[in-house]
């Protein structure tokens, strides 16, 4: 089945103790993308890749980091969270930017506390 | 820079009416729109998407989008509500191109549709 997807779904933790968000698709997709979603303020783009190390900041990357070390992966990376991370995080995929289609996984909740 | 405006947090439809729900856009070169939905504990999913050609398009789930270049609008539309098209959709755009790879999403509509 074509999909996305993220680990963990759900996730507790505490202010400056590093994260990593898992994000795997299976469809051979170039490009790649993280959002945050809350309330009244939509989503927001974090970061995105074009293609394998290739990445690009997008509307909220501060205190964000991403790789794209294979075409199939994007981590999202919080090496010191903060409470203002505490959001919806969806990753998304597709063949490429432009007026491609994108995919969403299921959405990771974190909250930093 | 690109924005993307919604202008109403919320609307409200009787199931069997008629349904709109508006985006406005500026970019500053030929866009590329989008239309997504999320239902609650969902991730979103894709309805239709504007890139060139006909004006109206025709998406998933009997909804429709018109493509205004002059209002720089693409408002969504479907012409007769189910209590099930209850949920939060967002508009989005992106320049043209393919270059471009940053895209911009609306802050959402809650659609409410009362049977």
């Amino acid at each position: 089945e074509a999909q996305v997807t993220q680990n963990p779904r759900y996730l507790i933790t505490v202010t400056g103790k590093k994260l990593t968000v898992t994000c795997s698709q299976n469809m051979n997709h170039e490009y790649m993308s993280w959002y945050r979603q809350d309330p009244g303020l939509g989503l927001r783009q974090i970061y995105y890749s074009m293609n394998v190390e290739v990445t690009d900041k997008g509307d909220v990357p501060e205190g964000y980091k991403v790789s794209r070390k294979e075409k199939r992966n994007f981590p999202l990376i919080l090496e010191s969270p903060s409470p203002n991370q505490t959001s919806l995080y969806f990753c998304a995929s597709s063949f490429g930017a432009g007026g491609y289609t994108q995919y969403f996984g299921p959405g990771t909740r974190l909250t930093v506390l | 820079a690109q924005s993307v405006a919604q202008p109403e947090d919320q609307v409200n439809v009787a199931e069997g009416n008629p349904l709109t729900v508006k985006c406005t856009y500026s970019v500053s070169g030929n866009p590329y729109l989008f239309w997504y939905v999320q239902y609650p504990n969902r991730g979103l999913q894709f309805l239709l998407k504007y890139i060139t050609g006909d004006n109206l398009v025709k998406g998933s789930y009997g909804f429709e989008a018109e493509f205004n270049k002059s209002q720089t609008s693409f408002h969504l539309k479907k012409p007769s509500a189910l209590v099930s098209d209850s949920a939060l959709y967002f508009c989005a755009v992106r320049v043209g191109g393919g270059s471009q790879g940053n895209l911009i999403f609306g802050k959402g509509t809650k659609l409410s549709v009362k049977p």
